[in-house]
């Protein structure tokens, strides 16, 4: 199957500082990826769904200008979270859409924990 | 909006039962997916289903995409340790000219000791 990767698979940081996280679509080219996030014991909420060289489309509820997506390339996504606070800490997975647009595979997903 | 209803939410099985979960909808759906994910680790991809009433193996897992395109199935049997997770069902749908996965709120396998 096609792999996904993230970095970094951990972050600790302050509050008030901002988090970079990258996904990768390594053998294919994802021409959409979607952002979760995961709380403990819950189910994948979708945050954002992002279309390479447009701007992402962001759930309700979620604050585009503190979840900041760019989706420059054909395998590359990138989700920053601006002025992280404590109840910004969950699992955040990334996940591209396959060519044939029938499948979508995950990112490993990245654990952030703010202080 | 569309919406998958999976069940059961949580399972408590013995090692060595066969395990049986089920997505439903009042929506068509294209294609059914179901994925399995470990604590801590995104989910991976276990059966992918495209056509209406396809039956699908994968080692002691068998899916099957239903006959009205509203529902599927994920059986597992056998259970072993390792089958402990969360499985999660999916299924494509168009919906404004775009291709949109929608995901169950997944179901929880426990093995007692």
């Amino acid at each position: 199957g096609a792999v996904v990767s993230q970095h970094p698979s951990w972050v600790i940081c302050k509050s008030g500082t901002s988090v970079k996280i990258e996904c990768r679509s390594l053998d294919f080219q994802a021409t959409t990826m979607f952002w979760y996030r995961q709380f403990p014991k819950q189910s994948l909420m979708l945050m954002a769904t992002s279309n390479e060289g447009s701007k992402a489309t962001y759930e309700q509820g979620v604050e585009k200008d503190k979840f900041l997506i760019n989706h420059a390339s054909l395998t590359l996504s990138t989700l920053t979270v601006t002025s992280a606070h404590p109840e910004d800490s969950s699992f955040y997975i990334c996940s591209g859409l396959g060519q044939g647009k029938e499948t979508q595979y995950f990112g490993p997903g990245t654990r952030l924990l703010v202080l | 909006g569309q919406q998958l209803n999976q069940s059961p939410q949580s399972m408590f099985i013995q090692e060595g039962e066969d395990v049986s979960m089920n997505c439903t909808s009042s929506s068509i759906f294209n294609t059914w997916l179901w994925y399995k994910q470990d604590p801590g680790e995104g989910p991976v991809l276990l059966i992918a289903l495209y056509k209406a009433g396809e039956l699908t193996s994968n080692g002691r897992l068998t899916a099957q995409f239903g006959i009205t395109r509203k529902d599927s199935f994920l059986n597992i049997s056998a259970s072993i340790p390792s089958d402990v997770g969360i499985y999660f069902c999916a299924g494509r749908v168009n919906v404004n000219r775009d291709d949109k996965i929608i995901f169950g709120k997944g179901t929880r396998l426990h093995i007692l000791p």
